[in-house]
């Protein structure tokens, strides 16, 4: 079936650890989002890419990486940096040029700092 | 950047009443997007808005994108014990092609 596929679904990270957050979508979307979700906040993006090999930072990019090598793959990268990085963090796709806006979210990972 | 309002922040209902929730935007928007989120999972879109008063239904879902571009409203009729969730509002500006802005959310209970 279609979709988009995150993991791991739940990530336990120490202080000063980087951790990479997986995104792959077989929906053939030139689109791809990161969003973060924390409790009454809604949905924040972080970074966005709209083609391969090209991204585009969100709201709140700092502390975090990314990278667009393939057009289903989209992974995040949490940095040691990211002074608050306990969250819901969600990957979603589009197509573009219809103009239709509507993303397809994946399930999700939730990411603790212990 | 664009902020959203949504409102209520919560409710609490017995099944078999109406809910209504809304969004209201400092900036006009080209598309309003409702999404039900349940809990663990990924946001889902519920219905879909792209033209100013358009009133559209999915159901017992209706959505409306209000005339100023600025506000849309969700009507749930008749809830269930499934409706419970987290419902989002969220909008596309004209120069933020494939970017959504999202509102706070709203917690739905359903009380059997």
């Amino acid at each position: 079936d279609g979709g988009i596929t995150q993991s791991p679904k739940y990530l336990f990270r120490k202080e000063g650890q980087n951790v990479t957050l997986s995104c792959e979508q077989n929906l053939n979307h030139d689109a791809m989002y990161w969003y973060r979700q924390d409790p009454g906040q809604g949905l924040r993006l972080i970074y966005y890419s709209q083609i391969v090999n090209d991204f585009q930072k969100g709201d709140i990019a700092e502390g975090y990486s990314v990278s667009r090598e393939k057009k289903e793959s989209f992974p995040l990268t949490v940095t040691s940096a990211q002074k608050n990085p306990t969250a819901f963090y969600l990957c979603a796709s589009s197509i573009l040029g219809t103009g239709t806006g509507e993303l397809f979210f994946g399930e999700g990972s939730r990411l603790t700092v212990l | 950047g664009q902020q959203l309002n949504q409102n209520p922040q919560s409710m609490f209902i017995q099944e078999g009443e109406d809910v209504s929730m809304n969004c209201t935007s400092s900036s006009i928007f080209n598309t309003w997007l409702w999404y039900k989120q349940d809990p663990g999972e990924g946001p889902v879109l519920l219905i879909a808005l792209y033209k100013a008063g358009e009133l559209t239904s999915n159901g017992r879902l209706t959505a409306q994108f209000g005339i100023t571009r600025k506000d849309s409203f969700l009507n749930i009729s008749a809830s269930i014990p499934s409706d419970v969730g987290i419902y989002f509002c969220a909008g596309q500006g004209g120069t933020s092609y494939g970017k959504l802005t999202f509102g706070q959310g709203t917690i739905l209970t359903v009380h059997p």
